[in-house]
């Protein structure tokens, strides 16, 4: 079984669309986050949420929206895609806030 | 501030060397120190970590790392590497009372060559 799992793992979309991205784990963990990995492979924090609640939020745009239904689940969403919005999200998870964080197998996503 | 810098973009070594991927970081709190790898097209995969305790940690895949406190640095090595070890590596650090987000380095390409 996947422990943190995401989907799509490939999504090819235009300009202005919206989009979601999905990610649950089975783990048991109370935080969740999602990471930016772009063209470079350098990686940075978006968000995360410690049992449904935000606690971080990285200086991102406001088309980029969270969603935590439970604390098994974060969707990624994003409103009107821009080119630099390519780059591959990760999803990851973690027992605590503190703690060894498990990821995901990535969502490539590319705005044309 | 806190950063991360791994010294290295790529590192190129014929199977069977030892290796040293390097990593140094700055902050001003105490920190936990992380490796992770990326095999190709694939999500990040802990090699070890450091959390307190002795300075010296093994992880998976015959990897160790120690720590540095007053060099503020954590070097990833392995005595022996093999093609399969070929692989992006990440050195990352986590804040205490951050909420535990990772701040990562630029990512070290190993590429293990025959």
């Amino acid at each position: 079984d996947t422990a943190v799992s995401q989907t799509p793992k490939y999504l090819v979309t235009q300009m202005g669309n919206d989009k979601s991205i999905k990610c649950e784990q089975n783990l048991g963990h109370d935080t969740m986050y999602w990471y930016k990995q772009d063209s470079k492979k350098f990686l940075k924090i978006m968000f995360s949420y410690n049992n449904k609640e935000l606690i971080i939020n990285e200086t991102v745009p406001n088309r980029f929206s969270p969603k935590s239904p439970d604390k098994a689940h974060l969707n990624l969403h994003i409103n009107s895609l821009e080119l630099g919005d390519s780059a591959v999200y990760f999803c990851a998870s973690s027992p605590t806030s503190a703690n060894i964080q498990y990821f995901g197998a990535g969502t490539r996503l590319s705005v044309l | 501030a806190q950063s991360v810098t791994q010294l290295d973009s790529q590192v190129p070594v014929f199977e069977e060397a030892p290796v040293e991927l390097r990593c140094n970081y700055s902050s001003s709190v105490s920190v936990y120190l992380f490796w992770y790898v990326q095999y190709p097209n694939q999500g990040l995969q802990l090699l070890l970590k450091y959390l307190s305790g002795s300075t010296l940690v093994k992880g998976i895949n015959g990897f160790e790392a120690e720590f540095n406190k007053s060099q503020t640095s954590f070097h990833l090595r392995k005595p022996s590497v093999h093609i399969s070890d070929t692989a992006e590596y990440f050195c990352a650090v986590s804040l205490y009372n951050q909420g535990g987000k990772l701040i990562f380095g630029q990512g070290t390409e190993l590429s293990v060559k025959p």
